[in-house]
């Protein structure tokens, strides 16, 4: 079984800042990753696949990048609806498909 | 544009057995595989299974022999059930659109909104 470990747990950023959120796999899943946002009290909702391809409607200020182990997720500027937690799935090698624990985007 | 609604019980006993559906609108079950994750409050993400609308399916190799994932192409509907279940299984189940039929590859969008299952007794 792959395992996703997301870095930080907790990333607190002001409004308007860049936030850099860190995935990495426990062997190679080449650029078959995914990212999705939840936020409190909704499902998940897909932002990025292929590692760097953004999904219809998500906003060019989220950007994904990395292939093999390491990934990165970023928010140029942050805005208020961008609070949430997010999470990486890799779908390269399963089953199991697998996520990552998540990293809590919160208000500094 | 494919929408999903999900229902069923939300209050098991340890030992039932979980049953939740989930009916996707706008669109057709053909040429996707559809899938169950769960997520245990404050909690990550656990995938669960996934079906076709031919019925083909793979499990969680954790989960393999408690779950079982069902399709009724003719209601546009899928179904989880999860046998003896424990407090353990605890969590808000999720379905899905995975991955298309003709890949290996996918991820999972949409998604439905989500059911709250508490295994108490």
């Amino acid at each position: 079984e792959i395992v996703m470990t997301q870095s930080p747990a907790t990333l607190s950023v002001s409004p308007g800042e860049r936030a850099t959120l860190s995935c990495r796999a426990s062997e190679s899943v080449s650029t078959n990753l995914a990212w999705y946002q939840q936020k409190a009290g909704q499902a998940p909702r897909l932002l990025i696949s292929g590692a760097s391809t953004r999904a219809t409607g998500i906003p060019a200020r989220f950007s994904g990048r990395g292939s093999g182990t390491e990934f990165t997720l970023t928010i140029s500027s942050l805005q208020s609806e961008d609070f949430a937690v997010y999470y990486c799935q890799q779908y390269n090698d399963w089953p199991p498909l697998t996520f990552g624990g998540g990293t809590t985007v919160e208000i500094k | 544009q494919v929408h999903l609604q999900q229902w069923g019980a939300g209050l098991l006993k340890p030992s039932e057995t979980l049953s939740l559906t989930c009916g996707v609108y706008g669109g057709s079950l053909s040429g996707y595989y559809w899938g169950w994750i769960r997520q245990p409050p404050g909690k990550g993400l656990e995938w669960i299974g996934e079906i076709s609308h031919s019925t083909s399916t793979n499990y969680n190799p954790s989960l393999k022999s408690r779950v079982s994932i069902s399709v009724d192409t003719s209601k546009n509907q899928f179904s989880l059930k999860l046998n003896s279940v424990t407090a353990a299984d605890t969590a808000v189940y999720y379905c899905a659109r995975g991955r298309e039929v003709a890949t290996l590859f996918g991820w999972f969008d949409p998604w439905g909104q989500g059911t709250l299952v508490t295994v108490s007794s």
